[in-house]
């Protein structure tokens, strides 16, 4: 069964430094979306994607995160300079069309100290 | 925007039947969705619910009133692998981001 993979699957970072968060969604999908969920909190929305645009952000997607699709499979999520904050597990999602179910990935677990 | 309600936690028995209520508000209905998340997992899909009326997916079943903006997801025969947060979640009103409410927490005990 086809599954959208992530990695890695936890990352630890210094205060400050860049880290960049990679994707392979399904290989038909067409939409990727980065969610973002703190310990104990909700799934919160960041970003979606389609046709090698931003299609919709949320609040939280600031000047301090960007994406890219830098070839035919990755679809990838940069956090620059990296705050106590942004420690979350972080959810990379697909689907074939939009409005409809997404497939998520199992996450990367990211540790700012 | 979206507004999403549902109760924080529940528990229930196994073998009992329980039912996890999702009142919404959004700009703009495009269906709704119900995912299961076990602790530290993705979410996964269980139903999604576009017109009125109950939707009946093996133990699960899931019912939707547009009018009322409520849906309710219903877990028959529950067992201990049950215990999950269950997450409502709408599409805004261009269909380009999922937004979850923030998980009802079930409990199984035995």
């Amino acid at each position: 069964e086809p599954e959208v993979t992530q990695t890695p699957s936890h990352q630890v970072t210094q205060m400050g430094q860049e880290v960049i968060l990679r994707c392979v969604p399904i290989s038909n999908h067409l939409y990727f979306y980065w969610y973002r969920q703190i310990l104990g909190q909700k799934v919160e929305f960041l970003v979606s994607f389609y046709n090698n645009e931003i299609s919709e952000k949320s609040e939280i997607f600031d000047d301090q995160f960007s994406v890219e699709r830098p070839d035919g499979s990755n679809f990838t999520l940069k956090i620059r300079s990296t705050k106590l904050e942004d420690s979350a597990m972080y959810f990379c999602a697909s689907s074939d069309l939009a409005g409809e179910e997404l497939f998520f990935g199992e996450g990367s677990r990211l540790t700012v100290l | 925007g979206q507004n999403i309600d549902q109760p924080t936690e529940m528990t229930a028995t196994e073998g009992a039947i329980v039912q996890i209520n999702c009142t919404y508000q959004t700009s703009g209905f495009n269906g709704l969705f119900w995912y299961q998340q076990h602790a530290g997992e993705a979410p996964t899909f269980l139903s999604y619910n576009v017109l009125d009326g109950l939707e009946e997916k093996g133990r699960f079943s899931s019912f939707l009133s547009r009018s009322k903006g409520y849906s309710y997801l219903l877990l028959k025969e529950l067992q201990m692998k049950d215990s999950a947060s269950y997450l409502c979640a709408v599409p805004n009103q261009a269909g380009t981001a999922l937004i979850f409410g923030k998980g009802t927490t079930l409990s199984v005990s035995s």
